[in-house]
Formats: C-alpha cells, structure tokens, sequence
C-alpha cells in the first residue's frame, strides 16, 4: 500500500531536549516536505527536499533541521525544542514538487 | 500575512444546502490544489488545477481556477453530513522554488443533518 509514514504520532517532551520526527515513504517520490499545522493558520512549510542531498527552507525553517541521506526518509529534528514549537506535523511527498502530495497521518508535538 | 486567503473560515449549513469557498491572492500560481482533511488524518488531494479559467467537477464539487490564476473558489452542490471536514487550497506562487508549495488558513465546514 502506498503510504507516509511518520513516527511517532503523538509526542510530549521538556524544552531543550532534542528529538527526532521520522517520514518514509514507500513510493518513489522524488520531493518531501514538512509542515506544521496550527489553529487558524493552516499549513505552512518548514522545509522541503527536491531529491536526495537537496533541501531547502519553506516559509518557517527556524529552529528546525532535516536531512535527506535516502530518497525515502526524510526526518525532522529539532535540536533545542521550545514551547512554541508545539504543533501538528506533517510530512509529505510527492513525485514532482507541484504533482499531487500525499501526507502522513501527522505528529502532534507538544514542548512544555 | 497569509499568500492564500480562504474565506469563510466556518462554515455551518444543513445538508442539500449549497455552499462556496473562496480562496484568494494578490500573487499569481502556477497551479492550484485543494484539500480536504478529516480530523486525525493528513489532507487528501481533491483537485489540481494548472490553466486559467479552468474548471473542474468532481461529482458534486466544483473546482474553478481565476483568469488571471489568483483565486479559486469550490462549489459543493446538495451538501452531505459526508462533505464535513476541513478544506484547504494550496499554490505553487509563479516565480518561487519548485516545489514550494503555500496553504491558506482553511475553511472548517460542517454539514448538518
């Protein structure tokens, strides 16, 4: 079955203490990209990767780091979270970087 | 400043009304996408539209992109209790990296029975 996968779903942690969101996708797709989606705000871009060793920042990258070693992981960290990171995430991928973008079930973070 | 602006943001009808979204810009897209999102899961792709003055029809949604490529609106015809979820609209600005992508804020829709 084609899908997203990210782990884990749900995550508590203390500000300061890094961790890592993981994305795999089983699809081939060249680009992934991460979100965060907050009440009336939507979904707004961290980073996106066009292919393997390539990435670049979206609309809101500060305070977050990404990687892209394979083309079907591409995992999300955060070094130093802080309480305004506190957010739902998202990571997608798509084949081409505007063909359709197929999304994980998302990662609801909280930093207190 | 949001790039896409949806309006409404709420929206509540009772089912067999009609109902449009609107989602606006000053800036021009290459392409426009919508998405609906149910809670606890990522959005799902309804549509992509790419020309201007382009028009779409999925059953009882209708999808229609701006002459000038900066605004959509969908059209729900009939709303069901099935239609409830959040929509949104996501563009790809003319000009920008590939692959950037830029969402509006959403429109929460419930359709009551």
């Amino acid at each position: 079955e084609a899908q997203v996968t990210q782990n884990p779903r749900y995550l508590i942690t203390v500000t300061g203490k890094k961790l890592t969101v993981t994305c795999s996708q089983n699809m081939n797709h060249e680009y992934m990209s991460w979100y965060r989606q907050d009440p009336g705000l939507g979904l707004r871009q961290i980073y996106y990767s066009m292919n393997v060793e390539v990435t670049d920042k979206g609309d809101v990258p500060e305070g977050y780091k990404v990687s892209r070693k394979e083309k079907r992981n591409f995992p999300l960290i955060l070094e130093s979270p802080s309480p305004n990171q506190t957010s739902l995430y998202f990571c997608a991928s798509s084949l081409y970087g505007l063909t359709e973008a197929f999304f994980g079930q998302g990662t609801r973070l909280t930093v207190v | 400043t949001q790039l896409l602006e949806q309006s409404p943001q709420f929206l509540s009808i009772q089912e067999g009304e009609n109902l449009t979204v609107y989602c606006n810009s000053s800036s021009v897209f290459s392409s426009l996408q919508w998405y609906r999102q149910e809670p606890g899961e990522g959005p799902v792709l309804l549509v992509t539209v790419v020309t201007g003055g382009e028009v779409k029809k999925l059953k009882r949604l209708t999808f229609q992109f701006g002459d000038a490529r900066k605004d959509s609106s969908l059209h729900i015809t009939a709303a069901q209790t099935g239609d409830t979820g959040l929509y949104l609209c996501a563009g790809a600005m003319d000009g920008t990296s590939y692959g950037k992508l830029t969402f509006g804020q959403g429109t929460i829709l419930t359709v009551h029975p």
